[in-house]
């Protein structure tokens, strides 16, 4: 069965300095990786994705993401944060042969003004 | 153009009653998904329908939980003899496939049971 670990439940950032979002993954066979974002009260908003091709995969808002096989970990990351980018930020994981999201504990990001 | 929508918003219903809740995913996404996230389990997955093939129900916690999806559209989420325990905010997703495409979320219904 397939897990995801999210290893920090809160990262503060100073507004403008570099922001990274901790994924660790296992799954069977090649992963297909997502980070999802969620604002109070709101659903899940997609960011991006790695499917296949390029490790380096850039997605809304400025964010990106590095798929590390070796390490199975697959990091979110934005150059300079924005108060803005607090919110709550969910990894998750499929195997090519599923199709049903497995979900990390989530991260809570709060950008300090 | 329209996301996912769900309703009602909010539920709050008494232990032991039935409850449905509704999905509008979006037009021509063939993939629906229901999962739930509460504070002690984080997200699950419940169940996935794909266009006309029978649905995956491995994540359904009990036998109280169903679901349906009419024409291909919409989809209701039913749960019988609510308990304490399965108040929560249920989630709705869809997208334009299975492998490899991302999903699209709803706002969620929160339900309470008391």
């Amino acid at each position: 069965a397939q897990s995801v670990a999210q290893p920090e439940d809160q990262v503060n950032v100073a507004e403008g300095n570099p922001l990274t979002v901790k994924c660790t993954y296992s799954v069977s066979g090649n992963p297909y990786l997502f980070w999802y974002v969620q604002y109070p009260n709101r659903g899940l908003q997609f960011l991006l994705k790695y499917i296949t091709g390029d490790n380096l995969v850039k997605g809304s808002y400025g964010f990106e993401a590095e798929f590390n096989k070796s390490q199975t970990s697959f990091h979110l990351k934005k150059p300079s944060a924005l108060v803005s980018d607090s919110a709550l930020y969910f990894c998750a994981v499929t195997p090519g042969s599923a199709r049903q999201l497995t979900f990390g504990s989530g991260t809570q990001l709060t950008v300090l003004p | 153009g329209a996301g996912v929508s769900q309703s009602p918003s909010n539920k709050v219903t008494e232990k032991g009653k039935d409850v449905e809740l509704r999905c509008d995913p979006i037009s021509g996404h063939t993939a629906l998904y229901w999962y739930r996230q509460s504070l002690g389990q984080g997200l699950e997955f419940l169940i996935y329908f794909q266009g006309n093939s029978a649905p995956d129900k491995s994540g359904l916690p009990s036998d109280r939980f169903s679901a349906e999806r009419t024409g291909g559209s919409v989809s209701t989420l039913t749960i019988q003899r609510t308990q304490q325990e399965d108040s929560a905010v249920y989630l709705c997703a869809s997208s334009l496939g299975d492998r490899g495409y991302e999903q699209y979320f709803g706002p969620g219904t929160r339900l309470t049971v008391t």
